[in-house]
Formats: C-alpha cells, sequence, structure tokens
C-alpha cells in the first residue's frame, strides 16, 4: 500500500533487552516523526527528522532512546535495555516538509510490551 | 502541564443525533488545530482541520468551531452513524509548540455511536 507501515506490529521482550522499531514513511514525504501512546495517554512526540537537517531529538524520554533515519526513507527506533514503562504504542508519522498547517499521516503503530 | 486537554474520557450518542466533541488549550501561540480518529489497532487519520485565523470549518458531517478567546474548540458530527464509533484525538500545531511541526496531542475521546 501507499500508507506508512512500521514493523512488528506487536512486541514482547523481557526487561534489559534491546529492542528495534521500524518504520518506512510514505514515498516522497521528507518529515518523519516518531510518537509514543501509553495507556491512557495522549500522542506523545519522540523525535523529528526533516530531510537533512539534525534530528529534533527533544521528546526522547531518556538516553536509552535513540532514532535513525536512513538515506532520508526508513528509519529506526530503537531502545536500549528495556523497563516497564517503556510499554506502550509507538506510532510513525510522515508528512510533506511542514509549511504552516501540517497535516502527519500515521502507521499503525508497534505495540510494545516489556515484561 | 497539558496543553490540550479533551477533558471527556468518553462520549455515547444515538444514531442520527449529534456528537459533540470538546478541546481545551491553554497556550494562545497555537496556529492551527486538527482531529483525528483512530480506530483500534490503526493509527491515526486526520479528519479535520481550522486555522487559528478562522472560527469554523466544515467538512461533510464534520465541522470544527474555534473560540480563540476561550481557548476552546469542538468537534460537531452530524448525523452521528455507528461507524463513527473511535477514539477521538484533537492536537494543536504551530509556534505554540515551540516549531512548526511538532503536534500536541490530546489524551482523546472514545466515541460511541449506538443504533
Amino acid at each position: 500500500g501507499a500508507g506508512v507501515s512500521q514493523s512488528p506490529s506487536n512486541k514482547v521482550t523481557e526487561k534489559g533487552k534491546d529492542v528495534e522499531l521500524r518504520c518506512d514513511p510514505i514515498s516522497g514525504h521528507t518529515a518523519l516523526y516518531w510518537y509514543r501512546q501509553s495507556l491512557g495517554q495522549g500522542l506523545e512526540f519522540l523525535i523529528y527528522f526533516q530531510g537533512n537537517s539534525a534530528p529534533d531529538k527533544s521528546g526522547l524520554p531518556s538516553d536509552r532512546f535513540s532514532a535513525e533515519r536512513t538515506g532520508g526513507s526508513v528509519s529506526t527506533l530503537t531502545i536500549q535495555r528495556t523497563q516497564q514503562e517503556d510499554s506502550a504504542v509507538y506510532l510513525c508519522a510522515s508528512s510533506l516538509a511542514p509549511r504552516g498547517y501540517n497535516e502527519q499521516f500515521f502507521g499503525p503503530g508497534t505495540r510494545l510490551t516489556v515484561l | 502541564d497539558q496543553q490540550v486537554k479533551q477533558n471527556s474520557p468518553s462520549l455515547s450518542v444515538q444514531e442520527g443525533r449529534i456528537s459533540i466533541l470538546n478541546c481545551d488549550y491553554t497556550n494562545s501561540m497555537f496556529d492551527y488545530f486538527l482531529w483525528y480518529k483512530k480506530y483500534p489497532a490503526e493509527g491515526p487519520t486526520f479528519l479535520i482541520s481550522i486555522s487559528s485565523i478562522k472560527d469554523k470549518n466544515e467538512d461533510g458531517r464534520f465541522t470544527v468551531f474555534l473560540n480563540k478567546s476561550a481557548k476552546h474548540l469542538s468537534l460537531h458530527i452530524v448525523p452521528s452513524q455507528p461507524g463513527d464509533s473511535a477514539v477521538y484525538f484533537c492536537a494543536a500545531g504551530g509556534r505554540g509548540g515551540g516549531s512548526n511541526y511538532k503536534l500536541t496531542f490530546g489524551k482523546g475521546t472514545l466515541l460511541t455511536v449506538n443504533p
């Protein structure tokens, strides 16, 4: 399909393990975002990539979280030494380069459960 | 502190009646507002938006009203249909979020439309 895709759809891991979440944005979208939705909460901004500019990492909750975007397309969010509070749905979105009003297109998310 | 608030976690209405979803914000610097709809196990999908220079935007059965003096917006769905049952997120963007690309989301309101 032509939408944003994410993998895996579900991930169960043990506390202390590392996980990698993948996002394939819509072709042609230069902006890519990662959000996290914890139970009962709204979407929490994590990180933003725009073209070749330095990413905005201001939303990453700790240095255990990192993300990269290779070739301006696919992005990987890595969580090291996972903790139970990392359990959430991780959502990726993409958009055209923001010019004022900014509609973001979301993927289905990866549900992460840390036991 | 929550800059975008959806104070009703849930709302139930009868098919054919009006659904009114409310959202309050605290930062007067936001430039635009969006509503997203989310079904279970899917990512949020864009529904309708409004610029801060307008007070109303209509798209079919969906109308968003903005009251800047009260820092309040609402989404009206008329007539409501069972397929509208979903979680609705209010989001705000622009300078109020510190950039033109960050969206600040509320916690969402679960709408149930009963046949």
